[in-house]
């Protein structure tokens, strides 16, 4: 079955820094490519995707890329803020809501 | 995407006894999924709760440590009986979203079995 690797497990940023947050996966299959934000006390929340068929994708400060022949992708997170102080998950898709793969989890702790 | 309602968000819950996680959503959906969320761990699929039939379990989950119900296509209930310590985890209700790629979750009901 699909394996989902994530690192690092825990991150500190000063505010203002970027943040990369960095995930591998194991299936070829896999074509989807969830990044989810829980903040505490929350359940998690989809912040931003991204398909096999696209390489880089951005909304605002944060960005994802794929690497298929790698297989990895990360999240990259400009500019950070306090609020963006979170557990972030990657996913991992390779079809059906029984092929997905979510990662251990990154805390990111942004620094005022 | 729907908004999901889910409740307790917390409990704390005596060994041996069983909890009733209830989980509404604002739209009608196929299916509902419920994950377990172990402490410092990843989201665990346990089933697949489809309206008017058997939820479906994942390996090493089974009906009769997580009876789910089904009743119609905007609620399910996920019950945890007869629990133990090891059950303490965040039970996490979710639906896929309107386009069909990724999930909408609940806000979690966070549990601890003493």
């Amino acid at each position: 079955g699909e394996n989902v690797e994530q690192h690092p497990s825990t991150l500190s940023v000063q505010e203002g820094d970027s943040a990369v947050i960095k995930c591998t996966y194991s299936d070829s299959a896999s074509n989807y490519f969830p990044w989810y934000k829980q903040e505490l006390g929350k359940g998690p929340q989809l912040i931003i995707d991204i398909r096999s068929n696209v390489g880089e994708k951005k909304d605002q400060r944060i960005a994802v890329t794929l690497n298929k022949t790698a297989k990895h992708f990360s999240l990259h997170i400009t500019e950070t803020q306090p609020e963006d102080s979170a557990v972030y998950f990657c996913a991992a898709n390779s079809g059906g809501y029984q092929k997905v793969t979510f990662g251990t989890g990154t805390k990111l702790q942004v620094i005022p | 995407s729907a908004v999901i309602s889910q409740k307790p968000s917390r409990d704390i819950c005596q060994r041996g006894t069983s909890l009733t996680i209830q989980c509404q959503v604002d739209s009608q959906v196929t299916m509902m999924f419920w994950y377990r969320q172990q402490p410092g761990q990843s989201l665990t699929l346990i089933a697949t709760a489809n309206q008017g039939s058997e939820a479906t379990y994942e390996s090493g989950f089974v009906i009769d440590k997580f009876p789910i119900s089904r009743p119609n296509l905007t609620f399910s209930t996920l019950t945890v009986s007869n629990m133990s310590p090891e059950d303490s985890s965040i039970y996490l209700c979710s639906v896929e979203r309107d386009r069909g790629y990724g999930y909408t979750f609940g806000s979690g009901t966070r549990l601890t079995v003493v």
